[in-house]
């Protein structure tokens, strides 16, 4: 059981939107910095959003990150069939003095 | 450019010790804490732990405390993770991974995110 609730899957058609939301709780998001990586099986975690919302270089801006109290969603827009993957959100728990992710979201681009 | 590249990884027996490395290179290793994540076989990311960029400060995840250690050696630009009492449910891929940014307030430790991730190394836990 994850510290960070995620939905296990979503799916959206190639050009369309999809929203993937992250719950916590008041000592993981509703005080600290979240994250959101996307996973292609098979590589390693690639950061997509830092700070709650804001992207790295190198990243499109078709992807974004929101927070709001204890739950953070990730935004993608114009979906193309490689954002087939599985994303995570994740931050530090003050209380458990830990880092923690949410259980993950599969995306399938239909 | 910044890279981390683990080693180390093997097959171990359940109860046995094993130490996997991660070598940092493109950045200055010394100024950021780091971390250890870990993902069993088709399951989710698992936070390990993380250690200061001095080395003075350690967290763990509770299921790993008192097993698990995180070292550094900063001369060396290199992270350690110490596997003592290994179980069949250790059995991961594990990642060390750099913070975008990271610092530590008396107790606290705040990071923005993990934006540098190494390839992974294979730690499989069987009889």
């Amino acid at each position: 059981q994850s510290v960070l609730t995620q939905p296990p899957s979503a799916s959206a058609a190639p050009g369309q939107r999809v929203t993937i939301s992250c719950s916590g709780s008041s000592s993981n998001i509703g005080k600290n910095y979240v994250s959101w990586y996307q996973q292609v099986p098979g590589t390693a975690p690639k950061l997509l959003i830092y700070d709650n919302n804001k992207r790295p270089s190198g990243i499109p801006d078709r992807f974004s990150g929101s927070k709001s109290g204890t739950s953070a969603t990730l935004g993608i827009t114009g979906l193309q069939t490689w954002d087939e993957a599985d994303y995570y959100c994740g931050t530090w728990d003050s209380s458990l003095s830990a880092g923690v992710f949410g259980g993950g979201t599969k995306l399938t681009v239909l | 450019q910044e890279q981390l590249v683990e080693s180390g990884g093997g097959v171990v027996q359940p109860g046995r010790s094993l130490r996997v490395s991660c070598a940092a290179s493109g950045f200055t290793f010394s100024s950021f804490g780091m971390h250890w994540v870990r993902q069993a076989p088709g399951k989710g990311l698992e936070w390990v732990a993380v250690i200061s960029y001095d080395g003075r400060n350690k967290y763990y995840a509770d299921s790993l405390k008192g097993r698990f250690a995180i070292s550094r050696d900063n001369s060396k630009n290199t992270l350690y993770l110490q596997m003592n009492s290994l179980r069949l449910e250790d059995t991961a891929v594990y990642y060390c991974a750099k913070p975008f940014t990271d610092f530590w307030s008396g107790n606290s430790y705040y990071y923005y995110g993990l934006d540098v991730w190494g390839q992974g190394t294979t730690v499989t836990v069987s009889s």
